[in-house]
């Protein structure tokens, strides 16, 4: 099935620095992805969706100056959080439409874990 | 978007079926069920979906009311690996998956 990874699992970053997280689409290309964040004991919450070759479209509230969106092939997307900051700490997750006879389903990375200090 | 409730938690005895509600009482034609899990500090996993029929797949049954306003969600024989969140969202397909709470479902030994 399809299979989306994501890197890296788990980062420390200090106040100020900006880390930049990857999420690839195996075997299968991927015109939209999506990331999301998810801070402890609540859901996940839909930050943006990233779309091959345009601009990305940030949900109400996420600043788009500060969690940059790049998805410059079918297969990459990547999340940077610029001048991290202790309340930037949270589990970052992305996710893709699968194809074929995955294409109804999405697939999800498992996930980022960013911890300001 | 149609907005589901779903208990906040629930409990399961080991080997026993898993039922977990969902409502979803505002749903429109083109508008599918999916289920989701996440198993504590991983991705979410894709479980099942269905539009109107009942459905069955090596992990789970989706069965969804004829008036299509509620579903519930059965593994059949549940695991201690079973325990997870489990999502459940309504959505027309191709669009973005935004979820809920969940149900906290904790299968005990």
């Amino acid at each position: 099935g399809a299979v989306v990874s994501q890197h890296p699992s788990r980062v420390i970053c200090k106040s100020g620095t900006s880390v930049k997280i990857e999420c690839r689409s195996l075997d299968f290309q991927a015109t939209t992805m999506f990331w999301y964040r998810q801070f402890p004991k609540q859901s996940l919450m839909l930050m943006a969706t990233s779309n091959e070759g345009s601009k990305a479209t940030y949900e109400q509230g996420v600043e788009k100056d500060k969690f940059l969106i790049n998805h410059a092939s079918l297969t990459l997307s990547t999340l940077t959080v610029t001048s991290a900051h202790p309340e930037d700490s949270s589990f970052y997750i992305c996710s893709a439409p699968g194809t074929g006879f995955t294409s109804m389903s999405y697939t999800f990375g498992s996930g980022t874990r960013l911890t300001v200090v | 978007d149609a907005k589901t409730t779903q208990p906040t938690s629930m409990d399961c005895a080991e080997g026993r079926a898993a039922n977990l509600p969902c409502n979803h009482s505002t749903i429109s034609g083109n508008e599918y069920v999916y289920w989701y899990r996440q198993i504590h500090s991983q991705g979410p996993q894709y479980i099942i979906h269905g539009l109107k029929n009942n459905e069955t797949n090596e992990m789970a049954s989706l069965i969804i009311t004829e008036d299509r306003k509620s579903s519930t969600l059965i593994l059949p024989h549940a695991t201690l690996r079973d325990t997870a969140v489990y999502y459940c969202i309504v959505r027309v397909l191709v669009h973005d998956m935004r979820f809920g709470a969940g149900t906290r479902l904790t299968v005990k030994p």
